[in-house]
């Protein structure tokens, strides 16, 4: 089973702000990797696919990048909407299909 | 627009039998490979089980294989989730999600609202 990592747990931001949030996978899985956010009590909504494509609808403010075991999601400018859990996922070896443990931002 | 809804969930005792639905609206149901995908409270996300277009290949994650049973009703657009012998670390949100084609190797891009199923007793 291929173990997600993701770091920090926790990010305190402010709005405004560019953050980066960071994602390793314990295999490499070339692109094979999502990044989908979820707020409170709501279901998680797809971001980023292929590790940098951003999918329908999603702002320019997020991207995505990465290969192999290393990626990241950045958020250029924090908006309001943006506090939340922000969860990477890879698809390259399956089954399992297998999740980070999830990194939340929070107001500062 | 790509809708998923599900249904079915609810408090159950160790050991007994819950069936999920998932009906989906908005796309060529039998054209994309579905899943199941669970989160315990205040947990992260688990992939519970997949099923393709065709309803021909199945999967299960180790720890619901041989309890739960992945199934769909295409003239229905139904996707459903038997589960028996239900136990205490079942207790989640189940999820249905799309995968974005009728492929293994690929993302969800569409997820339900959920269901709660609590297991106690």
């Amino acid at each position: 089973e291929v173990v997600m990592t993701q770091s920090p747990a926790t990010l305190s931001v402010s709005p405004g702000e560019r953050v980066t949030l960071s994602c390793g996978a314990s295999e490499s899985l070339g692109t094979d990797l999502a990044w989908y956010q979820q707020k409170p009590g709501q279901a998680p909504r797809l971001l980023i696919y292929g590790a940098s494509t951003r999918a329908s609808g999603i702002p320019a403010r997020f991207s995505g990048s990465g290969s192999g075991t290393e990626f990241t999601l950045t958020i250029s400018s924090l908006q309001s909407e943006d506090f939340a859990v922000y969860y990477c996922q890879q698809y390259s070896y399956w089954p399992p299909y297998t999740f980070g443990q999830g990194t939340k931002l929070e107001i500062k | 627009e790509v809708q998923l809804s599900e249904s079915g969930g609810g408090l159950v005792q160790p050991g007994e039998s819950l069936t999920l639905s998932c009906v989906g609206s908005g796309f060529i149901f039998s054209h994309y490979a579905m899943s199941w995908v669970r989160q315990a409270p205040g947990k992260g996300l688990e992939w519970v089980s997949g099923i393709s277009g065709g309803r021909i290949k199945t999967y299960y994650a180790d720890s619901v294989r041989g309890r739960f049973t992945i199934s769909r009703d295409i003239s229905k657009k139904t996707l459903y989730l038997q589960m028996d012998g239900l136990r205490a670390d079942d207790t989640a949100v189940y999820y249905c999600a799309r995968f974005s084609q009728d492929k293994w190797q690929i993302n969800f891009d569409s997820w339900g609202q959920g269901t709660l199923v609590t297991v106690s007793s």
